[in-house]
């Protein structure tokens, strides 16, 4: 049972660029959530999204940041004109929908961005 | 301000002592999980406590929950060199949903 995915591992973005960051939650999960990590730091949650529906986007910025997870394929999270402040790993998580959400998070590898 | 907090911020310790980790909190919790992460790794879920829960095991691991002083304690016995990482409690509460909120961590450093 292969655990919650990310990709790319690391990303390597130039200012004002776009990044992509993709997750594939556990097979059977239907809670996704990404958190940020700036270096030395705790997780900050971002958003939190179940099939088609953004749930809880409270901690994401309000521009240049969105974030979907379609009926089928990966969650996505897209950051537009990259800036050098998004530099940080950003990690994904999923749960099952048999305790509303509040069961255990299991974590992906993260995603490491660099903006050059 | 923040939910979760840990303490000591760092912990030095020789292989084959116990390393005990704090972590406080402010509001009401449904759970509150202890995560363990690798120098520039993800992050492998330990322990989920849950609100009406006082004490867990797994391994050598033993988690501790006081709802009443809002803090948790996770102790790690007969430590080993590879324990060393970074240590968070995330907190899932009622006023925030199903998000996690961590604390900044405890660095365990297992000296062998």
């Amino acid at each position: 049972n292969a655990g919650v995915m990310q990709n790319p591992r690391h990303l390597v973005r130039r200012r004002g660029q776009e990044a992509r960051l993709r997750c594939s939650p556990m097979k059977g999960h239907s809670h996704v959530y990404w958190y940020r990590q700036l270096p030395e730091e705790g997780l900050k949650f971002m958003v939190y999204l179940q099939k088609e529906n953004i749930i809880d986007e409270s901690g994401m910025p309000k521009e240049r940041f969105s974030a979907e997870f379609p009926k089928e394929g990966p969650s996505i999270l897209r950051i537009q004109q990259v800036v050098r402040g998004d530099s940080a790993a950003y990690f994904c998580a999923s749960s099952s929908p048999r305790g509303g959400g509040t069961d255990t998070q299991y974590f992906g590898p993260g995603t490491r961005l660099t903006v050059l | 301000s923040q939910q979760g907090e840990e303490d000591p911020q760092a912990l030095s310790i020789q292989e084959g002592e116990n390393a005990t980790m704090n972590c406080s909190y402010k509001t009401s919790i449904n759970n509150l999980q202890w995560y363990r992460q690798n120098s520039g790794r993800g992050l492998v879920h330990l322990i989920l406590i849950r609100s009406n829960e006082r004490e867990k095991h797994s391994g050598r691991l033993r988690v501790t929950l006081d709802t009443s002083k809002k803090s948790s304690s996770l102790l790690i016995t007969a430590s080993r060199a590879a324990d060393t990482a970074s240590y968070f409690c995330a907190t899932s509460t009622q006023e925030y949903g199903n998000k996690l909120v961590f604390g900044a961590g405890t660095i365990l450093r297992v000296k062998s």
